[in-house]
């Protein structure tokens, strides 16, 4: 079975500071993906990232950022240099490939940026 | 392109009425899936369809069901509403090659109300 945890429910912060969310899964595909996905009050999840289970390699995009790490089974995403408009709803997935096409969603992490 | 398209936006049932929802996915993207998102479950899969058939399903009574039409646009029915069927639905289209999986990318939803 696949499970996702974000363990943090809610981070408020002000513009201009770093966000870091974090997410634990728990597979025992060796193949997976992992994802973060964004919901804004509108409702429509909006795709930020995605990394395979066999690329461990960590990257910016922008203001994104995000660490891999499969030792600790561990997806963490960070925001840097936060403004309003990154007020959502952020969730972390996992989609195991022995599983099919299904996304396994954790609770999400409501992140407010206040001006 | 075009992105996932979902109708209706917004509905209102009685219970143990029945209730239709389309999706039409991104052009090329053969495989669609939904999703119910509420509260207090957050966001749980439904079932997956590909090439007209379904390939995946998730934990959800039998009066959940959908199919596909030979243009991959997708419907679900619920039948016999419950109270506890009020819901963000969401669908999700993505294009699947060979045994590869890719980014889904969804829909604005359809928030259905029972009362």
């Amino acid at each position: 079975a696949q499970k996702v945890t974000q363990a943090q429910t809610e981070i408020s912060v002000v513009e201009k500071e770093d966000v870091t969310l974090d997410c634990v899964y728990e597979t025992r595909d060796t193949t997976y993906y992992l994802f973060w996905y964004k919901q804004p009050p509108s409702g429509e999840l909006v795709f930020l990232i995605r990394r395979n289970s066999f690329d461990e390699q960590n990257e910016i995009s922008g203001r994104y950022s995000w660490n891999f790490q499969k030792s600790t089974s561990s997806f963490n995403f960070t925001i840097t240099a936060s403004q309003v408009v990154d007020s959502a709803v952020y969730f972390c997935a996992l989609l195991s490939k022995a599983a099919g096409n299904k996304l396994t969603f954790g609770g999400g992490t409501r992140v407010l940026v206040k001006p | 392109k075009a992105g996932v398209t979902q109708t209706p936006r917004y509905l209102i049932k009685t219970r143990g009425q029945q209730v239709t929802l389309s999706c039409s996915p991104i052009s090329g993207h053969r495989s669609v899936s939904w999703y119910q998102q509420t509260p207090g479950q957050g966001l749980q899969f439904l079932f997956e369809y590909f090439s007209e058939t379904q390939r995946n399903k998730g934990n959800f009574p039998g009066r959940f069901s959908g199919r596909q039409f030979s243009n991959s646009r997708s419907e679900m029915n619920v039948s016999t509403l419950e109270l506890g069927d009020s819901a963000l639905y969401l669908c999700a289209s993505s294009f699947v090659r060979g045994g590869d999986y890719n980014e889904q990318f969804f829909g604005p939803g359809t928030r259905l109300t029972v009362l």
